[in-house]
C-alpha cells in the first residue's frame, strides 16, 4: 500500500521558468511532510519541510504547499536552474504509533539551459 | 565533515555470504534509521534507533537482517545469507530529538553476484 505516491516519474521545464513537482498521501494521520532532493550516487538532502497546521512554507527558492483536505503537498522552485536537475522525493511522518518516514517513489526533474 | 558517515561505501559479494554496513550518525543526533532503496523507487524504511533502543522494525526485515546501536551512537546493519533480491542501496539517515528533518548519508550499495 503506497501511502504517499508521485505520479509523474519525470518532468523538463526550462531555465529560469517554475517546476511544480506534485505528491498525494492517502494517510490524513500525517502530520509533518518534506521535500528531498537527490543526485546520483549520493544520499538524499533535506530540501524543505512543512507541519500539517501551516498551508505554505517558504525557502528562498523553494515553496512548499500543503492542502489538507485533498491530502495533496506541492513543491515550487523558481526560477528553475540547471543545478536543480535531481531527482526529488516527498515524505511524510506518522503520528502515534509509528516512528518512520514514508517516501514517494521521486520526480526526475530535468531543467534544460 | 560532520554528516552522516556510511561505510563501505560499495560492497560486492556473493550470494550466501554475510556483509555488514555501519553507519555513524552527526554526533549529537540520538535517532538514527536504516532505510533502503532499489532502481526506481524511494527509500524504504527498515528500522528506527532511538538511543540504544530499536524502536520499530519493517516487516521487510526478514530475520536475515539484524541491526544495532549497542552504546547509542554508531549502528551496524548486518545480512547473512544475502540473496540476490538483497542488491540495493542501504542508507542511513539521522536526527536530533528537537527537528524533524532526516540527514542522510551517502549510502552503502550492496551488490550480490
Amino acid at each position: 500500500d503506497q501511502q504517499v505516491k508521485q505520479n509523474s516519474p519525470s518532468l523538463s521545464v526550462q531555465e529560469g521558468r517554475i517546476s511544480i513537482l506534485n505528491c498525494d498521501y492517502t494517510n490524513s494521520m500525517f502530520d509533518y511532510f518534506l521535500w528531498y532532493k537527490k543526485y546520483p550516487a549520493e544520499g538524499p538532502t533535506f530540501l524543505i519541510s512543512i507541519s500539517s497546521i501551516k498551508d505554505k512554507n517558504e525557502d528562498g527558492r523553494f515553496t512548499v504547499f500543503l492542502n489538507k483536505s485533498a491530502k495533496h503537498l506541492s513543491l515550487h522552485i523558481v526560477p528553475s536552474q540547471p543545478g536543480d536537475s535531481a531527482v526529488y522525493f516527498c515524505a511524510a511522518r506518522g503520528t502515534s504509533g509509528t516512528y518512520k518516514y514514508i517516501f514517494g517513489t521521486g520526480t526526475r526533474l530535468k531543467v534544460l539551459a | 565533515d560532520t554528516g552522516v558517515s556510511q561505510n563501505p561505501r560499495h560492497k560486492i559479494t556473493k550470494r550466501g555470504q554475510n556483509v555488514t554496513f555501519r553507519c555513524d550518525p552527526i554526533s549529537e543526533h540520538n535517532r538514527l534509521y536504516w532505510y533502503r532503496q532499489t532502481l526506481g523507487q524511494g527509500p524504504e524504511f527498515l528500522t528506527y534507533f532511538q538511543n540504544e533502543a530499536q524502536l520499530e522494525k519493517s516487516r521487510l526485515l526478514s530475520d536475515r537482517f539484524s541491526a544495532e546501536r549497542p552504546k547509542g551512537s554508531f549502528s551496524t546493519l548486518e545480512i547473512q545469507r544475502t540473496e540476490q533480491g538483497d542488491s540495493a542501496m542501504y542508507l542511513c539517515a539521522s536526527r536530533p530529538s528537537s527537528a524533524g528533518e532526516l540527514f542522510f548519508g551517502e549510502g552503502s550499495r550492496l551488490t550480490v553476484l
